[in-house]
């Protein structure tokens, strides 16, 4: 157990929608990423947020967006969904200057 | 962008035997991390090894690092059947205030066959 939830475990939503993904860091860990599984690839960077700040995005369009609050969760926004979104969504989070992060199971979300 | 290209893709062993996977990268790092996943549920840190840094050993893993040729690798030895899953690498770039980004690659996926 990594002490970081997600919610929920499964979505399905169709095209054209949006959709919020929730992730509940280990308390004391003030860095949270998002990373987008496809199936069969390994995880891809999102973006980073660091104190409620965005700390750093990967190649990832507007649509995709996210907020951080202050007592250690966090959401990832996807806006307009497309078939393409389909995959599984992790975060992880991190305290201070550690390398190590610490991953939720994630949420599992299908386009349809 | 995948910037780790674990090598093989599949690995099949039986139990007890030993497995090997390895893993190239493509730019500097600071470090270099390997996950597990299980299923496709949420990955497991298993083991990080810094820029300068050759191994490392963590109960039944051992992890070397070549700079040189951009190159690691993960020995799992005397395998279990639990041990099955898919392995990943990761490398840590610097976001700035000792922020990483992680960059994975494909992963290899691992079957003990008991």
């Amino acid at each position: 157990e990594t002490g970081v939830t997600q919610s929920p475990t499964h979505l399905i939503k169709t095209r054209g929608q949006q959709v919020t993904l929730r992730c509940s860091s280990q308390s004391g860990h003030n860095t949270v990423s998002w990373y987008q599984q496809a199936l069969g690839q390994g995880p891809q960077f999102i973006f980073q947020y660091y104190r409620e700040e965005e700390n750093g995005r990967g190649n990832f369009p507007p649509r995709f967006s996210g907020l951080q609050f202050p007592n250690y969760s966090s959401e990832l926004n996807v806006n307009a969904l497309e078939l393409d979104d389909s995959a599984l969504y992790l975060c992880a989070s991190n305290g201070g200057a550690e390398e190590t992060q610490y991953f939720g199971p994630g949420t599992r979300l299908l386009v349809l | 962008s995948q910037q780790g290209e674990e090598d093989p893709q599949a690995l099949s062993i039986q139990e007890g035997e030993n497995a090997t996977m390895n893993c190239s990268y493509k730019t500097s790092i600071n470090n270099l991390q390997w996950y597990r996943q299980n299923s496709g549920r949420g990955l497991v840190h298993l083991i990080l090894i810094r820029s300068n840094e050759r191994e490392k050993h963590s109960g039944r893993l051992r992890v070397t690092l070549d700079t040189s040729k951009k190159s690691s690798s993960l020995l799992i030895t005397a395998s279990r059947a639990a041990d099955t899953a898919s392995y990943f690498c990761a490398t840590a770039g610097g976001l700035g205030a000792g922020s990483y980004q992680l960059t994975f690659g494909k992963g290899t996926k691992l079957s003990v066959i008991p």
